[in-house]
């Protein structure tokens, strides 16, 4: 079993639907990134996440420490959200982060 | 926020050769640097960890001589893949952090570099 669990592995939905995208993990952490791939490779961080909830834009991140877990939501998707969406722990005293294995993510018009 | 910088942004070469992978952090002096590989549908793996001025700290079942990382000043680490083979033929992905406050030690990231070893 990973330390690192994304669900779903895949996902499709249409514009505007609300979309949520889970990370469960198993070890304690100092920190839990949410990053953001597109097609050519590039990644943006998109959130980095200690406690609560974090917001910006159409997106929300939050996390629960004590039940391990962390939620991506995107508000009114659009195709451009189009990616493949990764959750990353960094393990406390860590430098390095533990990644799940992804949500490729499909947006249709 | 951040940049990194990486080039070349796409190599092919013969097998046998050595390639040189280059990433800069552009405004912000990165402590630590991180490079990772990606195969196709996978996540990233990392493959060592390079903090300035020191030797790199390599994951289990990298090879060291194989990969060389060298991280010589703040803003520069390189990865020489020596004797490429097809095998190593991937997307190579650098990070960079900093513990300053400003950024909050988030991990920025390259745009990777897709090698094809012929």
């Amino acid at each position: 079993k990973n330390e690192v669990e994304q669900s779903p592995q895949n996902l499709t939905a249409q514009e505007e639907e609300f979309i949520t995208i889970n990370c469960s993990y198993s070890v304690g952490i100092s920190a839990l990134h949410w990053l953001q791939q597109h097609p050519g490779g590039g990644i943006v961080s998109l959130f980095m996440l200690s406690s609560g909830k974090k917001k910006h834009g159409r997106l929300i991140a939050t996390i629960n420490i004590q039940e391990k877990h962390s939620s991506l939501h995107i508000t009114a998707s659009h195709p451009r959200d189009s990616a493949v969406y990764i959750c990353a722990a960094r393990g406390q005293g860590a430098q390095k982060l533990v990644f799940g294995q992804g949500t490729r993510l499909t947006i249709n018009p | 926020g951040a940049v990194v910088s990486q080039h070349p942004s796409r190599v092919i070469c013969k097998s046998g050769t050595s390639v040189k992978i280059e990433c800069r952090s552009l405004d912000f002096q990165a402590t630590t640097m991180f490079w990772y590989r990606q195969f196709p549908k996978q996540s990233l793996m990392l493959m060592a960890t390079s903090n300035e001025g020191s030797k790199a700290t390599y994951e289990q079942g990298v090879e060291k001589d194989k990969f060389l990382i060298n991280h010589a000043s703040l803003t520069l680490s390189t990865l020489t893949v020596t004797s490429a083979h097809p095998e190593d033929s991937s997307f190579y992905i650098c990070s960079a952090t900093s513990p300053l406050a400003a950024y909050q030690e988030t991990q920025y990231f390259g745009p990777g570099t897709r090698l094809l070893v012929l």
